[in-house]
């Protein structure tokens, strides 16, 4: 029931655009959008709800296909400090929790 | 300062030996979850609690207890570590899962078992 994630890796120059997808084979109830730093805890990105309804940080932008349960993290005129793994994570109406194996993004000057 | 707290940070210790990971938050959530992550596999859910009294398995429980008496504290106990526990944890907490709040994460805790 891990969502899947592609592609395992990025690597960008500095100011240019990223998307990282994230699918999954079960039902949807929310997707939620994480990234780690080397050596650090996770931290929040977004969260998208089942209905079309967002939370989450004004420069990130997302998009979630309830009916493929398929959901994108855009990341555009990437800088330094966006480099590291994004994790989505999909919720479950059981409070279940799963996160995919995510995306190593390496932004470079 | 809001914040999750575990502790030890980090932790070496022998097979069979019980350790305790404490996790606590001061952010009134209800609920917690604990997590291990491994290189290639991401984060994988160990238990988790919906409130006070409250807890259920998530993907990977084998080998783990929990309990929930207060709302701040979530500690993770393994009775009898073995190898393949290995891992760094991540203990995290929301206000709601189900109700679409994000989970804030404590610094986690790197656990060795020879």
């Amino acid at each position: 029931q891990q969502p899947v994630q592609s592609p395992q890796a990025v690597i960008l120059r500095e100011g240019e655009d990223a998307v990282i997808n994230c699918s999954s084979s079960k039902a949807l109830y929310s997707v939620h959008w994480y990234r780690q730093k080397h050596g650090e805890a996770p931290v929040f990105l977004m969260i998208l709800l089942k209905g079309g309804e967002q939370k989450g940080h004004e420069k990130i932008s997302a998009s979630f296909n309830e009916k493929k349960q398929q959901s994108s993290l855009y990341l555009t005129a990437s800088q330094l400090s966006y480099s590291g793994t994004y994790f989505c994570g999909t919720g479950s109406n059981f409070n279940k929790f799963y996160f995919g194996s995510g995306t190593k993004l390496n932004v470079k000057p | 300062e809001a914040q999750v707290t575990q502790n030890p940070r980090y932790l070496i210790t022998v097979t069979g030996k019980k350790l305790t990971v404490t996790c606590s938050q001061n952010m009134n959530h209800e609920y917690m979850s604990w997590y291990r992550q491994d290189p290639g596999l991401g984060l994988r859910q160990i238990y988790y609690s919906m409130n006070v009294e409250v807890t259920d398995k998530g993907d990977v429980p084998e080998g783990y207890k929990v309990s929930r008496k207060e709302k701040r504290n979530f500690p993770l106990i393994l009775e009898s570590p073995s190898p393949n526990q290995t891992s760094l944890y991540f203990c995290a907490s929301s206000l709601s899962l189900q109700a679409g709040h994000e989970q804030y994460f404590g610094p986690g805790t790197r656990l060795t078992v020879t």
